[in-house]
């Protein structure tokens, strides 16, 4: 059981360049969102999906897609990487779309770069 | 709307000194509070939930918290650091009737002192 996996671990990118950031999750959690952490900012919702099918914006969307491409599996899209999206990102699930009090797992995170 | 606030970005304590740290929320609704811990170069986890069964919320690793309505406050305290519990500390709270957004705080580095 590997709870929430990400890859990759590390990116630098040029600004322009783009990439997609993997996570999957094994615990047949309904619910996945991205976040990205900045030092002082704490964790900002990227985008999140409530459950398969169904994506949904959060605090700070812009620059970013994201692909809820089955109920393990959520991805993270930069088209044209910015200096300003240099981060850690993470991955997290919970087990029910509605559940208020729901604990989140989180995965590793990814160190990305962007010249 | 929902937001947390917690004072101190960075706590120093001693080894076997008391932790406490600081957690203010804001909710219209009724709210439901988490602690979670980060350890370097790791995912967060949670070390404890308050869901309205009881005020006082024991977690993992000799943490607790209390929910005191009144101030408004979440704070977590451990009774002895350990050099284990060196981390950084995310309050979240997660209010809002009919969403999954939870808001986190942003955050308060813990260093214990040998």
């Amino acid at each position: 059981n590997a709870g929430v996996t990400q890859t990759p671990k590390f990116q630098v990118l040029k600004t322009g360049q783009s990439m997609t950031l993997q996570c999957a999750q094994d615990m047949n959690h309904n619910s996945m969102y991205w976040y990205r952490q900045d030092p002082g900012m704490g964790l900002r919702l990227i985008y999140y999906s409530a459950s398969e099918g169904t994506t949904d914006k959060g605090e700070v969307p812009n620059g970013y897609n994201v692909s809820r491409l089955n109920k393990r599996e959520f991805s993270l899209r930069l088209e044209s990487a910015a200096p300003s999206q240099t981060s850690v990102y993470f991955c997290a699930s919970s087990l029910s779309g509605t559940g208020r009090t729901d604990t989140q797992y989180f995965g590793p995170g990814t160190r990305l770069t962007v010249l | 709307a929902q937001s947390v606030t917690q004072l101190g970005s960075h706590v120093s304590v001693s080894e076997g000194a008391l932790v406490l740290l600081r957690c203010n929320y804001s909710s219209s609704v009724p709210p439901y509070l988490f602690w979670y811990v980060q350890y370097p170069n790791q995912g967060l986890q949670l070390l404890l939930k308050y869901t309205s069964a009881a005020t006082l919320v024991k977690g993992i690793n000799g943490f607790e918290a209390e929910f005191k309505k009144s101030e408004t406050s979440f704070h977590l305290t451990k009774p002895s650091a350990h050099m284990s519990d060196a981390a950084e500390y995310f309050c979240a709270v997660n209010g809002a009737s009919g969403t999954y957004k939870y808001i986190f705080g942003t955050g308060t580095r813990l260093k214990v002192l040998a």
